[in-house]
């Protein structure tokens, strides 16, 4: 089984500000990863599909990179919708997995 | 626009099978672009997937979860339903059904997911 790690744990960052996330696999899972943006009390929303594409009607602002074993999601600008929970996840392999998650917060 | 509903029984006594339905709308569950599979989340916790299976009745499962799932499709009715047996309170979570992108013979990301149905497993 991949296991999908995620840093930092939670991120506190101002609305506007720049956040950065990473996603570490513990093999290489090529440019099967995906990112997930959940609201609280809302279902995960796809955000990043290979690694680097924007799914369908995601602002610019979002940006995915890395291929192999690390990643990382970029917010460049911080809007409000986007305090909430991320996640990484691999499907290069069964069984899929997901990462911990990172929580982005209000500074 | 696909939408998916989840629904079944918000309580389930340990022991038990616990049996849950995703509604597929606004598409077909039988799409050879699609696969479906079945998330969880503890709550506070983070996401599990816990199986999946194509359009073709091919099934993945999770394997810490395998002895006691199994997940089917009823293309008559559009719906995709999951059962997992022998439930205890570590079985408590949001389940979501969700659809996944598949092409040429490979599985993708979940790119629709429902809002969930919370399963409680208590006395």
């Amino acid at each position: 089984e991949i296991v999908m790690t995620q840093s930092p744990a939670t991120l506190s960052v101002s609305p506007g500000e720049r956040a950065t996330l990473s996603c570490r696999a513990s093999q290489s899972v090529s440019s099967s990863l995906a990112w997930y943006r959940q609201k609280p009390g809302q279902a995960p929303r796809l955000l990043i599909y290979g690694a680097s594409t924007r799914a369908t009607g995601i602002p610019a602002r979002f940006s995915g990179s890395g291929s192999g074993t690390e990643f990382t999601l970029t917010i460049s600008s911080l809007q409000s919708e986007d305090f909430a929970v991320y996640y990484c996840q691999q499907y290069k392999n069964w069984p899929f997995t997901f990462g911990p998650g990172t929580k982005v917060d209000i500074k | 626009q696909l939408q998916l509903q989840e629904s079944g029984p918000g309580l389930v006594k340990p022991s038990e099978t616990l049996s849950l339905t995703c509604t597929v709308s606004g598409g077909s569950i039988s799409s050879s672009s699609s696969f479906w599979g079945w998330i969880r989340q503890p709550p506070g916790k983070g996401l599990e997937w816990i199986a999946s299976i194509s359009y073709s009745g091919s099934t993945f499962y999770n394997p810490s979860l395998r002895s006691r799932v199994t997940i089917s499709v009823d293309t008559s009715k559009n719906q995709l339903s999951l059962k997992l047996s022998s439930v205890t309170a570590a079985d408590t979570a949001m389940y979501h059904c969700a659809r996944g992108y598949y092409s040429s013979s490979r599985w993708y990301h979940f790119d629709f997911w429902g809002q969930g149905t919370l399963v409680t497993v208590s006395s």
